[in-house]
Order: C-alpha cells, then sequence, then structure tokens
C-alpha cells in the first residue's frame, strides 16, 4: 500500500523558517518525481513545487521562489521542503504528491496523496 | 504562466442528475489536464488523467472529454458520494496550475 506522511507543520510567526517532510513507503521511491501542493484555510490548491526522480530538476511557483528549497534522500525515501522568510499567507495545509512520471515533463499527474501537514504564520 | 478557469465555481444538483464542470485554459496544453476530487477534511482523490483516461478505481459514471483548451468533467447520475468540491489541473507546463474549484453541493 502507498503511503505519504508529512510531518513538520507548526505555528511559526513571520520571518521565520520551518521544514517540511514527507515518508514515503510502498512503492519504489526513486522512481517517481515528487510535489508539494498546499491549501489555504477554506480556499482552493496551489501547487508549490516539484522535484525529479534524482533531485536533478526542481521547479517552484512564483509565490514561493526564492524562499522554499525543495530536496529529496531517495535512500531515505523522504521528500523535504525547506520553508524561509515565512508570511501570514503561506498559512495552509501542505500536502505531498507522487507523481506518474520520474521527470518534470508535460503529462504527469499526481496518483497519491498525503493527508497533509498545517502551516500557520503567525504573530 | 498557464491560467485555468473553471466554471461554474458552485452548482446543486440531486442524485440522479448529470453533471458537467467546464475548465479552461489560456493556451494550449494539448490533454495534459487532471480532474480531482476533495470532500471536506479530507485529501483530493485522483479521477481523470490526462482528459480521458478514468482512474483504476474509479466509477465509469465519471468522464472526461476535451475540446482545444476546453476540458470537460461529466458525472452521468450523481450519486451521495460525489458530493465534493472538483479541481483540474494542467500538467502541461511549471509552474502546474490548478482550477479554482467547482463545489457540488
Amino acid at each position: 500500500e502507498i503511503q505519504l506522511v508529512e510531518s513538520g507543520g507548526d505555528l511559526v510567526q513571520p520571518g521565520r523558517s520551518l521544514r517540511l517532510s514527507c515518508a514515503a513507503s510502498g512503492f519504489t521511491f526513486d522512481d517517481y518525481a515528487m510535489h508539494w501542493v498546499r491549501q489555504a484555510p477554506g480556499k482552493g490548491l496551489e501547487w508549490v513545487s516539484g522535484i525529479s526522480w534524482n533531485g536533478g530538476s526542481v521547479a517552484y511557483a512564483d509565490s514561493v521562489k526564492g524562499r522554499f528549497s525543495i530536496s529529496r534522500d531517495n535512500a531515505q525515501n523522504s521528500l523535504h521542503l525547506q520553508m524561509n522568510s515565512l508570511r501570514p499567507e503561506d498559512t495552509a495545509l501542505f500536502y505531498c504528491t507522487k507523481d506518474i512520471q520520474a521527470i518534470l515533463s508535460p503529462g504527469g499527474y499526481f496518483d497519491y496523496w498525503g493527508q497533509g501537514t498545517l502551516v500557520t504564520v503567525s504573530s | 504562466d498557464i491560467q485555468m478557469t473553471q466554471s461554474p465555481s458552485s452548482l446543486s444538483a440531486s442524485v440522479g442528475d448529470r453533471v458537467t464542470i467546464t475548465c479552461r485554459a489560456s493556451q494550449g496544453i494539448r490533454v495534459d489536464l487532471g480532474w480531482y476530487q476533495q470532500k471536506p477534511g479530507k485529501a483530493p482523490k485522483r479521477l481523470i488523467s490526462a482528459a480521458f483516461s478514468l482512474q483504476s478505481g474509479v466509477p465509469s459514471r465519471f468522464s472526461g472529454s476535451a475540446s482545444g483548451t476546453e476540458f470537460t468533467l461529466t458525472i452521468s447520475s450523481l450519486q451521495p458520494e460525489d458530493f465534493a468540491t472538483y479541481y483540474c489541473l494542467q500538467h502541461h507546463s511549471y509552474p502546474l496550475t490548478f482550477g479554482p474549484g467547482t463545489k457540488v453541493d
């Protein structure tokens, strides 16, 4: 059974940093690209960042570029999101998702989602 | 960046109704579009990939179609478990972009 379990969400003050993690199991982790998607309270879904199977290619939404950094540890079957200079508008539930492809290219799809970890940015 | 619009933003329907939701891309995305279903308090679930391909385990009352930059999700006969919010996602170019969602209640 494929499982994605996020962790690391917390209440943090504006300007501070936070690191999210996603533990993957039930599939060959280094065969697939992975992504982070977030959802602000009561709002829609927003793609945040993606990373190719070997970490060689990454992509970010304009809203987080320069502040967030995605990485993966294929030996540990884990995905991470380092979030710096957090803003109140970053408050959201962050989901880890698995792509059906290995690289960041057209034609991908998110076939599995975690349950999310909540990040609250407030003073 | 590719912008995705979705209509309607919400709709009221009854069990047995045929429901149609439309997404439109701001430029050509071939068929690189997926549909997802989200129920309150739950993570999104996969429905349809590549505009037409029903995902494993998804009931056949769900279907997808495409015409140019317009994509449609159809539920042929709405069931009680289908009341949810539906999102499209273009997976053609980065940054990936979701539609704003359609709430079916």
